[in-house]
């Protein structure tokens, strides 16, 4: 299996931070990362596949970069409605597997 | 605009088996390049994904699953379908269905709906 490691667990910051949130795999899936934010009582919303490919509509203040293991998704400029909670989810192997979460708080 | 939308019954007794569907319009579910998939998420938890079925009905399981689970195609009726039989209550979660799609690699969940509380309960 393939596990998937997201850190921070929770964050809070201020509109206008720059935010990062680093996703690392147990083992290397080239580029076959992928990112979605969730809000309360609604479905994710993919945000970025192939780790850096951004989804139509979605805001560019978001983006994502890595390869093999590590990978990271950067708020450029937190706005307030970017809260939630993030998740980052594989898709190199038919395991399809989600790290566990972060979610973003806004001070 | 590609919508999902998951029906089924709410609440499932302990033991006894779920079943959820979830009806596809905006586009056809035989599209080549899509994958038709269920993900899950207990109250307060994080995402896990179960099975997803291709229109010919091939299909991929979570190994933690996989006797457990069945994912099925109807393309005449342009839906799929989920079963998860002996059920525990730690299975409560809201289910969505999802698509995927795989096109020189997997890409990610891109179409979801809007996603069902299932209650396990006596």
């Amino acid at each position: 299996d393939i596990q998937m490691t997201q850190s921070p667990s929770s964050l809070s910051a201020s509109v206008g931070d720059r935010v990062t949130i680093t996703c690392r795999a147990s083992q290397s899936l080239i580029n076959y990362l992928n990112w979605y934010q969730q809000k309360p009582g609604k479905p994710p919303r993919l945000l970025i596949d192939g780790a850096s490919s951004l989804q139509s509509g979605v805001p560019s203040r978001f983006s994502g970069s890595g390869s093999g293991t590590d990978f990271t998704l950067t708020i450029i400029s937190l706005q307030p409605e970017d809260f939630g909670t993030y998740y980052c989810q594989q898709s190199y192997n038919t395991l399809f597997t989600f790290g566990g979460g972060t979610t973003v708080e806004i001070k | 605009q590609l919508q999902l939308q998951e029906s089924g019954p709410r609440l499932v007794k302990p033991w006894e088996t779920l079943s959820l569907t979830c009806t596809v319009s905006g586009g056809s579910i035989s599209s080549r390049d899509s994958y038709w998939g269920w993900i899950r998420q207990p109250p307060g938890k994080g995402l896990e994904w179960l099975g997803s079925v291709w229109y010919s009905g091939h299909t991929y399981y979570s190994p933690s699953l996989k006797s457990r689970v069945t994912v099925s195609v109807d393309t005449s009726k342009n839906q799929f379908s989920l079963r998860l039989t002996s059920v525990t209550d730690a299975e409560t979660a809201v289910y969505y269905c999802a698509r995927h799609r795989y096109t020189n690699g997997w890409g990610g969940f891109d179409y979801w709906g809007q996603g069902t509380l299932v209650t396990v309960s006596s």
